[in-house]
C-alpha cells in the first residue's frame, strides 16, 4: 500500500522560531490534508490541498502540494507554545470521500 | 461546532471478548469511517460506511470487526473476539458532502490485557 513518510520524526524548537516539516510518498495524491493531534484528542485539520502546485495558508500556518503530486511541506511562523503537538500529512487518491492514508507523523516541542 | 462524539473515552476488555465502541457522528453527514492509532504510531484507515454499507475496508479489518449504524444517529464498532494487538485509540469520523472535511472524535483508548 501508500507510505507517507514525514521527517523529522521530531523536533525541538524556541518559541517564537519557524518550523518547516515535510511529508513525502511512494505513489501520487490528489489531495493533500495536514492534521494535528493533540495527547487524548483527535486529529484536527489544519489546511486542505487540491491541486498539484498550490500553495495555502492559514494564519501562521502555510503548505504546499508538491508539482509531483508526492510530496508536501508544512511551514509554521514566529512558534508559540500552544503549537506543540503531532503534525500528520495526510493523502486521499481523489477528491471526496476516500479513505485517508497518514504519514509517520513529526512531534513538535516547544522550548520556551 | 457540531462534534463527533465517542464513548466510552477508555475501554478495558480481556482478551477474547466482545467490544463495542460507540460514536454519534456530526448529525446531517452522510460518510462514517473508523481509524485506529497504536500507541506512538500513525492513524491508520479501518473502514468507511456510506448508505448504509461497508464502501471499503482495510486488510486490519478482517471478519472479527463488523460496523453497525443501527438507529441513524449511534455508528458502532464491534470486535467480536479481542486480542491484544487490539489494543489501540479507536478513533470514528464523519464527512459531509463530497470534498468536505473529515471530522474526528476524540478517540475510545481500547486496552486488551
Amino acid at each position: 500500500g501508500q507510505q507517507l513518510n514525514q521527517s523529522p520524526q521530531s523536533m525541538f524548537i524556541q518559541e517564537g522560531e519557524d518550523v518547516s516539516m515535510n511529508c513525502t510518498s511512494s505513489s501520487i495524491f490528489n489531495t493533500w490534508l495536514w492534521y494535528k493531534q493533540e495527547p487524548g484528542e483527535g486529529p484536527v485539520l489544519l489546511i486542505a490541498l487540491y491541486k498539484a502546485g498550490e500553495l495555502t495558508s492559514n494564519g501562521r500556518l502555510t503548505a504546499q502540494f508538491g508539482i509531483t503530486r508526492k510530496d508536501s511541506f508544512l511551514n509554521i511562523s514566529a512558534s508559540i507554545p500552544s503549537d506543540v503537538g503531532i503534525y500528520f500529512c495526510a493523502g486521499q487518491l481523489s477528491f471526496g470521500n476516500e479513505k485517508l492514508t497518514f504519514g509517520t507523523g513529526t512531534r513538535l516541542t516547544i522550548i520556551p | 461546532e457540531p462534534e463527533v462524539t465517542q464513548t466510552p473515552s477508555h475501554q478495558v476488555t480481556q482478551m477474547g471478548q466482545e467490544v463495542i465502541l460507540h460514536c454519534v457522528p456530526i448529525s446531517n453527514h452522510l460518510y462514517f469511517y473508523w481509524y485506529r492509532q497504536i500507541l506512538g504510531q500513525k492513524v491508520e484507515f479501518l473502514v468507511s460506511f456510506y448508505n448504509n454499507e461497508i464502501s471499503e475496508k482495510s486488510e486490519i479489518f478482517d471478519d472479527q470487526f463488523s460496523v453497525e449504524r443501527p438507529d441513524g444517529s449511534n455508528f458502532t464498532l464491534k470486535i467480536r473476539s479481542t486480542k491484544l494487538e487490539d489494543s489501540a485509540m479507536y478513533f470514528c469520523a464523519s464527512q459531509g458532502q463530497n470534498n468536505s472535511p473529515l471530522h474526528f472524535g476524540n478517540g475510545t483508548r481500547l486496552t486488551v490485557t
